[in-house]
C-alpha cells in the first residue's frame, strides 16, 4: 500500500548548523513531491517541490533531493534559524489526485 | 490577499449533531481538498474536489460529506458527528484541477472540532 514516512520524529539542530530532514516513500508510481512546514497553530505552508524527472532541486536555503532508486527523498536547510522550527511533512503525489503526507519530523533550532 | 479561508476556526459539539465547516478560497483555483490532522497519524485526505461538481474520496471518507456546486467553496459536512471525528481539519486549494496535480497546495488556517 502506499505509504510516506519520515525517519526521525524530533530532529535538533544547533543554530548555524544544516539540517537534513528524510523521508521514504513506498509507491514507486508517484511523480510529484513537496515538502510542507507547519508552525504551531497553522496550517501547513509549502516549501519545495519536485518532480519524478528531477533529482535535485534548490530554493532559498533549501535543496530537496530525491532518489528514486531507494524512493528517498530529503529536504536539507542550509544555515537553519530559530525560525526554521516547525514540523515538517513530506508529500506525495501519485497521479490520482490524492495527496499522501508522512507523519512529520519536529525541527528543534538550539540558540 | 490570496488566501483559503475556513469557519469556525472552534468549534464543540455533541455527539449527532450536524454540523458543516465552510471553505472558500478567492485564487479561483479548481482543485480543493479537505485533511484531518491527529498527533501521530499526521495529515490524512479526507475528500477531494478536482473541479466543480466533481468530488472523490481520499483516504479517510467515512462520515463525512462534501459538495462542490461552485469553485470557491468546499464545504465539509458532518451529518452525525462522532467523538472519533474529534480533530484539526484543514482545506487546502490548488491551481491545477488536471489528473497531475504539479502545483503546490495553500492550506487554511485550521479548524479545531471536538465532539462530545
Amino acid at each position: 500500500g502506499e505509504s510516506v514516512g519520515l525517519h526521525l520524529p524530533t530532529l535538533s539542530v544547533q543554530e548555524g548548523d544544516n539540517s537534513i530532514i528524510n523521508c521514504a516513500y513506498s509507491n514507486s508510481a508517484s511523480d510529484y513531491f513537496i515538502w510542507y512546514k507547519q508552525e504551531s497553530g497553522k496550517g501547513p505552508q509549502f516549501i519545495i517541490d519536485i518532480r519524478s524527472n528531477m533529482d535535485k532541486r534548490q530554493g532559498q536555503r533549501v535543496t530537496v533531493l530525491l532518489n528514486k532508486t531507494v524512493k528517498h527523498l530529503s529536504l536539507q536547510i542550509a544555515a537553519t534559524q530559530p525560525g526554521d522550527s516547525a514540523v515538517y511533512f513530506c508529500a506525495e503525489n501519485g497521479n490520482t489526485g490524492k495527496l499522501i503526507f508522512g507523519q512529520g519530523t519536529t525541527l528543534q533550532v538550539k540558540p | 490577499e490570496a488566501q483559503v479561508t475556513q469557519n469556525p476556526r472552534y468549534l464543540i459539539t455533541v455527539t449527532g449533531k450536524k454540523l458543516t465547516v465552510t471553505c472558500s478560497q478567492n485564487m479561483n483555483h479548481e482543485y480543493m481538498s479537505w485533511y484531518r490532522q491527529d498527533p501521530g497519524l499526521g495529515l490524512r485526505q479526507i475528500y477531494y474536489s478536482m473541479n466543480v461538481e466533481v468530488t472523490d474520496k481520499g483516504d479517510v471518507p467515512e462520515g463525512y460529506k462534501v459538495s462542490r456546486k461552485e469553485k470557491r467553496n468546499f464545504p465539509l459536512i458532518l451529518e452525525s458527528p462522532s467523538p472519533n471525528q474529534t480533530s484539526l481539519y484543514f482545506c487546502a486549494s490548488s491551481l491545477s484541477g488536471g489528473a497531475i496535480i504539479y502545483n503546490e497546495q495553500f492550506f487554511g488556517p485550521g479548524t479545531r472540532l471536538t465532539v462530545l
